[in-house]
């Protein structure tokens, strides 16, 4: 079963808008990570946030947690079109597991 | 090499045909994972090595998927009597696999994928 679910599924937005996207996932974790995906290729990481941490900068990227609420938030600030792309978030199994899930993701479209 | 490397990058069978997809991973990475990724879908886990650890096949589908990691290196993903639902982009990726690291901190480092197609 999928650890994380993201939304919206699609989203699309003018170029220089903000694009906001969302991860809830169902049990504890220690880190949330965030990967993007272009059209066929693999994924490649953006950002690791840990569970003590509650916000996180990278450039143009902030992602939030909040453990309590089991949710995640990526948000790239004056998007580009080569921002378009699938976003995925990824967390642990479990304890003792160094398997990653991963969300359903979503796709992002900036219109230039 | 300098990232993952997976091949072919497409392949076309006929169901029922036996299909190797193969990975190399970055040099130094312990850690090797598959996912399969169906058209427009997430990742789904397949199975992971870690060093000379067993690995976990908990995301195997069947028996008819089988993988191994020789010498603690390249790895082959071997499906066997392919079917019309096994069509879909196989990725393969590597992190450091730190033993001591705490779960979801592996940073993995993907391949472009092979893309499978069984008629």
């Amino acid at each position: 079963s999928q650890q994380g679910e993201e939304d919206p599924q699609a989203l699309s937005i003018q170029e220089g808008e903000n694009a906001t996207m969302n991860c809830s996932y169902k049990t504890s974790i220690n880190n949330l990570q965030w990967y993007r995906q272009n059209s066929g290729r693999g994924l490649v990481h953006l950002i690791l946030i840990r569970s003590n941490e509650r916000e996180k900068h990278s450039g143009r990227l902030r992602v939030t947690l909040d453990t309590s609420k089991k949710s995640s938030s990526l948000l790239i600030t004056a998007s580009r079109a080569a921002d378009t792309a699938s976003y995925f978030c990824a967390t642990g199994a479990g304890a003792g597991s160094y398997q990653l899930t991963f969300g359903k993701g979503t796709k992002l479209s900036v219109i230039p | 090499g300098a990232g993952v490397s997976q091949s072919p990058s497409n392949k076309v069978t006929e169901k029922g045909k036996d299909v190797e997809l193969r990975c190399d991973p970055i040099s130094g990475h312990t850690a090797l994972y598959w996912y399969r990724q169906s058209l427009g879908q997430g990742l789904e886990f397949l199975i992971y090595f870690q060093g000379n650890s067993a690995p976990d096949k908990s995301g195997l589908p069947s028996d008819r998927f089988s993988a191994e990691r020789t010498g603690g290196s390249v790895s082959t993903l071997t499906i066997q009597r392919t079917q019309q639902e096994d069509s879909a982009v196989y990725l393969c990726a590597s992190s450091p696999g730190h033993t001591k690291m705490r779960a979801g901190a592996n940073v993995l480092t993907f391949g472009a994928g092979s893309r499978l197609t069984v008629l």
